[in-house]
């Protein structure tokens, strides 16, 4: 199965604090998603990236930022959450090129609760 | 972009049962694929299946292009089974926009 990994898994942080949410994949991807999603619900796209230096907002609007300095690694941040940033937040990457299928692989996700 | 739809929406079975998940799709898709989320809410890839059947294990898996839809069926269900299927699909001008349905949620009860 998939190669990618989020660190950490479950978090509960007080309102107001920043926190970094860390994504890694190994299968040497360009390209890499955040999602959000509420339990058992719809995914919410919230950032992606096609490459090195190439970071886009998503569907929704998100006040959280990332960056994408390596490959292998694709961090959310959030400068003061709150409780509303409370969700579970998914990162995935995908293969290039249609000859490949363009296969999305997603990691285990981090669950943040803010109080 | 490409509207999505999963039905049914809920679905509540014996341990043993057969079931059909169906996705429909409103545009032309050069990826589809169906996915499995457990009660800890990883995202576990079944099938890439944008036409044609594919089987594996109890899992099946109908995808017919032509007409829009795809088709999971699960056979002999166990509770291990329960959690949330989505499909998600590309569109073949744009094939790194996933688009996702909303989701079957299935509970499968001993």
């Amino acid at each position: 199965e998939a190669d990618i990994y989020q660190t950490p898994r479950y978090l509960v942080i007080g309102t107001g604090k920043k926190i970094t949410l860390e994504c890694s994949q190994t299968m040497g991807h360009d390209k890499m998603y955040w999602y959000q999603q509420d339990p058992g619900m719809e995914l919410h796209l919230i950032h992606y990236s096609y490459g090195v230096n190439s970071t886009e907002k998503g569907d929704l609007s998100s006040e959280s930022t990332v960056s994408r300095i390596r490959t292998e690694h694709f961090p959310l941040t959030l400068e003061s959450a709150r409780p509303s940033h409370t969700s579970q937040y998914l990162c995935a990457s995908s293969d290039r090129g249609q000859s490949s299928g363009n296969t999305i692989y997603f990691g285990e996700g981090s669950w943040l609760t803010v109080v | 972009g490409i509207q999505v739809e999963q039905s049914p929406p809920d679905l509540i079975l014996q341990e043993g049962a057969n079931s059909t998940l169906r996705c429909n799709f409103s545009d032309s898709v050069n990826n589809l694929q169906w996915f499995h989320q457990n009660p800890w809410g990883q995202l576990i890839n079944l099938f890439y299946i944008p036409s044609g059947t594919k089987q594996n294990g109890r899992l099946s898996a109908t995808t017919v292009a032509t007409e829009r839809y795809s088709l999971l069926y699960i056979s002999s269900s166990q509770t291990t089974d329960s959690g949330v299927y989505f499909c998600a699909v590309t569109p073949p001008y744009n094939f790194n926009k996933f688009y996702f349905g909303s989701g079957t949620k299935l509970n499968v009860k001993p």
